[in-house]
């Protein structure tokens, strides 16, 4: 499989713990995004990078939340002392440098509980 | 500021019927369109995109989407509904040259009842 890869599928942690999630893009993908969804909504994007570089950050992304692609390949999304409100599902997609307008490729997401 | 309005949260059809999904979008730019779907654990796949070209769009299995400037709506559509179309629909907008700020709506739950 090709596709947009996610690890872990589910994380449950306790109330200000720390937790990572993994993206793996499409190999030849050099955009990345990182989304937040909630019961009952559509996806909120949080941020997104090309290549290495983040290019740009929602003010959803609080000072807690940090994301890396350090080689341009794989990302990281990382939560700090996790709280109820971080719940949801976090959603990964890439898409192709290409002249024109081209879809985004989506991941299967991580569903995060915190307790 | 772009955003969509997904006007109806749930949309139940019988198998066989046809299906209409209905999306109104803002944009203060040439906007591009997306359809995605989203199935029980499974990611976000797109169905169909309007990019300025044809304003009636064919997507996969079967659906298709139309661009009214008029009525800035992009409404879809199924002749005949299967059972394997139940699952989450979304509306997508974006800015045509800016594709990285994509506003999402709250989504339609379609049923499809044998």
């Amino acid at each position: 499989d090709t596709g947009v890869s996610q690890d872990p599928r589910h994380k449950i942690t306790k109330r200000g713990q720390n937790v990572t999630f993994r993206c793996d893009p499409i190999s030849e993908h050099n955009r990345l995004y990182w989304y937040r969804q909630t019961l009952g909504q559509g996806p909120e994007f949080l941020t997104y990078f090309q290549n290495e570089a983040q290019l740009e950050k929602s003010r959803l992304l609080s000072d807690r939340f940090s994301a890396e692609r350090p080689k341009g390949s794989f990302s990281t999304l990382e939560i700090q002392r996790t709280e109820q409100g971080d719940s949801a599902m976090y959603l990964c997609a890439s898409s192709p440098r290409t002249s024109g307008t081209y879809e985004q490729y989506f991941g299967p997401g991580t569903r995060l509980t915190v307790t | 500021a772009q955003s969509v309005t997904q006007l109806d949260s749930h949309v139940s059809v019988s198998e066989g019927t046809p299906v209409l999904l209905r999306c109104n979008y803002s944009s203060s730019y040439s906007p591009s369109l997306f359809w995605y779907v989203q199935h029980p654990n499974k990611g976000l796949q797109l169905l169909l995109k309007y990019t300025s070209a044809a304003t009636l769009v064919k997507g996969i299995n079967g659906f298709e989407a139309e661009f009214k400037k008029s009525e800035t709506s992009f409404h879809l559509t199924k002749p005949s509904a299967h059972m394997s179309d139940a699952a989450e629909y979304f509306c997508v907008v974006s800015d045509l040259y800016n594709n990285n700020d994509m506003r999402f709506g709250a989504g339609t739950r379609l049923t499809v009842k044998p």
